[in-house]
């Protein structure tokens, strides 16, 4: 149980162009999904918090104009990267809480933009 | 605002041997948990303290949970290839209902 799919798992993109990126629980609600951008041996980066029927709140420094998060449903998230550039390339990866559950994270199997 | 440190960064290890990872926190907390990422892959929940001073094993793993609830350590007994990942602890960050703030990680290499 406490599945997250991430979709697409790798894109390339050029500049300036816009990649949505999916997250989806499979087998559970998530109220709370997550955000994070990994960089190569580092740790995750919380980008944002993903609330269902809400708004989502991001952290200090990440532009939410250019980072769109919509959380519409109770297994589904989606983060936007509008006007990409070959710095926003990088290993996005969310994950999600079980609805009631405790703190604990299920992670996606994240996705790899490429931005050229 | 709350971090939370992990020593060491890096780690290499013959297989069969033993490696600890350990994590410190500037605040109290919680309750702590730990995250296996594989290389190329993304972070794995592995388990979550809540209690001072507890202690859980899973198989070849062993988690700590300290008295003052601001440190916590993971031991692996015998190492084994399959061992090989990051290990993150993380826990709540301050004021968030469901926030994590996950530590710096440590890479575990396990040479045959």
């Amino acid at each position: 149980g406490a599945v997250v799919s991430q979709h697409p798992s790798r894109v390339i993109c050029k500049s300036g162009t816009s990649v949505k990126i999916e997250c989806r629980s499979l087998d559970f609600q998530a109220t709370t999904m997550f955000w994070y951008r990994q960089f190569p041996k580092k740790s995750l980066m919380l980008m944002a918090t993903s609330n269902e029927g809400s708004k989502a709140t991001y952290e200090q420094g990440v532009e939410k104009d250019k980072f769109l998060i919509n959380h519409a449903s109770l297994t589904l998230s989606t983060l936007t990267v509008t006007s990409a550039h070959p710095e926003d390339s990088s290993f996005y990866i969310c994950s999600a809480n079980i609805a009631g559950g405790f703190y604990e994270q299920y992670f996606g199997p994240g996705t790899r933009l490429t931005v050229t | 605002g709350q971090q939370v440190m992990q020593i060491p960064q890096y780690q290499h290890v013959q297989e069969g041997e033993d490696f600890t990872t350990y994590c410190n926190s500037s605040t109290t907390l919680s309750n702590i948990q730990w995250y296996k990422q594989r290389p190329g892959g993304h972070p794995v929940f592995l388990i979550q303290l809540v209690k001072s001073g507890e202690v859980k094993k899973q198989k070849r793993l062993t988690f700590q949970f300290g008295e003052a609830k601001k440190n916590s350590s993971l031991h692996i007994t015998a190492t084994q290839t399959t061992d090989v990942g990051t290990y993150f602890c993380a826990g709540p960050t301050p004021g968030s209902a469901r926030q994590l703030t996950f530590g710096s990680g440590t890479q575990l290499t396990v040479l045959p």
